[in-house]
């Protein structure tokens, strides 16, 4: 079955810790993005790739890294720079380097830092 | 730029009556306009999707959204509400070459 696949679903970490979120897709898909969801604010951008190799900030972006060395995979890392961090965080990727505005998600990943 | 205003942050109705919910835009340039349905703990899933040509688009689940451009408004309607239709619902809206600007949603709740 093709989709999105993120991992862990669930997630706990110390104040301090960096965290990686994984993001593996099997879509073929160009475009790939990371946002985070809180209660009553929608969905903020993070990071987001056209293209392997490449990636530019979201609006968010402060206290996140990402890379793209595959195109099926964009993991998102989660730095202790993140003032607060819990939060759900979806993946989604999308054809035609995104253009169409039509996006594929994730399940997500709920992260708690205690 | 682009950007996307929904009206009320929940909205209850009966089961089996009509669905509502509102939704309005800004865009500088011909926009396409999204309808997005999250389920408890999950991601998003597109309902429906409005790019050119008829204005009243159909989508999954019963739903439809007509494209007014007077009124710069995408609403989204059902005829008669199920119980499976509790869910957050999001409206969205791209320039093409844009990025997808996300509203912040709506929480629709059915009572029995």
């Amino acid at each position: 079955d093709g989709g999105i696949t993120q991992s862990p679903k669930y997630l706990f970490r110390k104040e301090g810790q960096n965290v990686t979120l994984s993001c593996e897709q099997n879509l073929n898909h160009d475009a790939m993005y990371w946002y985070r969801q809180d209660p009553g604010q929608g969905l903020r951008l993070i990071y987001y790739s056209q293209i392997v190799n490449d990636f530019q900030k979201g609006d968010i972006a402060e206290g996140y890294s990402v890379s793209r060395e595959k195109k099926e995979s964009f993991p998102l890392t989660v730095t202790s720079a993140q003032k607060n961090p819990t939060a759900f965080y979806l993946c989604a990727s999308a054809p035609e380097g995104g253009f169409s505005g039509e996006l594929f998600f994730g399940e997500g990943s709920r992260l708690t830092v205690l | 730029a682009q950007s996307v205003t929904q009206l009320g942050s929940h909205v209850s109705v009966s089961e089996g009556a009509l669905v509502l919910l509102r939704c309005n835009y800004s865009s500088s340039v011909p926009p396409y306009l999204f309808w997005y349905v999250q389920y408890p703990n999950q991601g998003l899933q597109l309902l429906l999707k409005y790019t050119t040509g008829a204005t009243l688009v159909k989508g999954i689940n019963g739903f439809e959204a007509e494209f007014k451009k007077s009124e710069t408004s995408f609403h989204l309607t059902k005829p008669s509400a199920h119980m499976s239709d509790a869910a957050e619902y999001f409206c969205a809206v791209t320039g093409r070459d844009d990025k997808i600007i996300f509203g912040k949603g709506t929480r629709l709740h059915i009572l029995p």
